[in-house]
């Protein structure tokens, strides 16, 4: 079975500093891959999503991933964290090309610190 | 706004209860996707239909049930209620490898 592993259930970081939030999966062929936002008292948003075109993949508010087959990891970045980019994040992989089912990872809580 | 609309937000129920939680799909889309989310099992897949018919199952109890109507609109329905099932249900809709999310509806079972 497919699954996501978020490391780091909350990170916290300084209002300016690097976002970093870290996403592996478990896939025997290249997946789609997709990250997500929650705001507080707010359904799930589309942040970015990869589908087996180019690695780097640039979303919404700033944010981009990488696609690393050889680590079978889609970590989520931005260079400089602002306050309103506090918010759970989740990582899903859609096993199967098609509109089919996510599986979700547990999410992490990003924190920013002014 | 996603286009995925759901009520109601909130509902507030008690043990052995029977409910409806009701989806209406982005205009055109005719797959709808139910999860569930809760803090201990964090976002999990419950059900999917396409176009009417059910197209995948995950970890839906028996308790629970879903169905897609002809204009395409889905309901869940929750019966027999318990303090576990207290949680977030999102109603997605996709196309094209993307899916949509709803606002949630949020179940309280006293």
């Amino acid at each position: 079975a497919q699954s996501v592993t978020q490391l780091g259930s909350h990170v916290s970081v300084s209002e300016g500093a690097l976002v970093l939030l870290r996403c592996n999966y478990s896939s025997s062929v290249p997946p789609y891959l997709f990250w997500y936002v929650q705001y507080p008292n707010q359904g799930l948003q589309l942040l970015l999503k990869y589908t087996s075109a180019a690695t780097l993949v640039k979303g919404i508010n700033g944010f981009e991933a990488e696609f690393k087959k050889s680590e079978t990891s889609f970590h989520l970045t931005k260079p400089s964290a602002h306050m309103s980019d506090a918010a759970e994040y989740f990582c899903a992989v859609n096993p199967q090309p098609g509109n089919t089912p996510l599986v979700f990872g547990k999410g992490t809580r990003l924190s920013v610190i002014a | 706004d996603s286009g995925v609309t759901q009520t109601p937000k909130h509902l507030i129920t008690a043990t052995g209860q029977r409910v409806t939680l009701r989806c209406s799909p982005r205009s055109g889309d005719l797959s709808v996707y139910w999860y569930q989310q809760s803090l201990d099992q964090g976002l999990q897949f419950l059900i999917q239909y396409y176009n009417g018919e059910e197209r995948a199952k995950g970890n839906i109890l028996e308790r629970f049930s879903a169905q897609q109507f002809p204009d395409l609109h889905s309901e869940l329905n929750l019966s027999s209620l318990e303090l576990g099932d207290s949680a977030l249900y999102f109603c997605a809709s996709s196309r094209d490898n993307e899916q949509f999310f709803g606002p949630g509806t949020r179940l309280t079972v006293l």
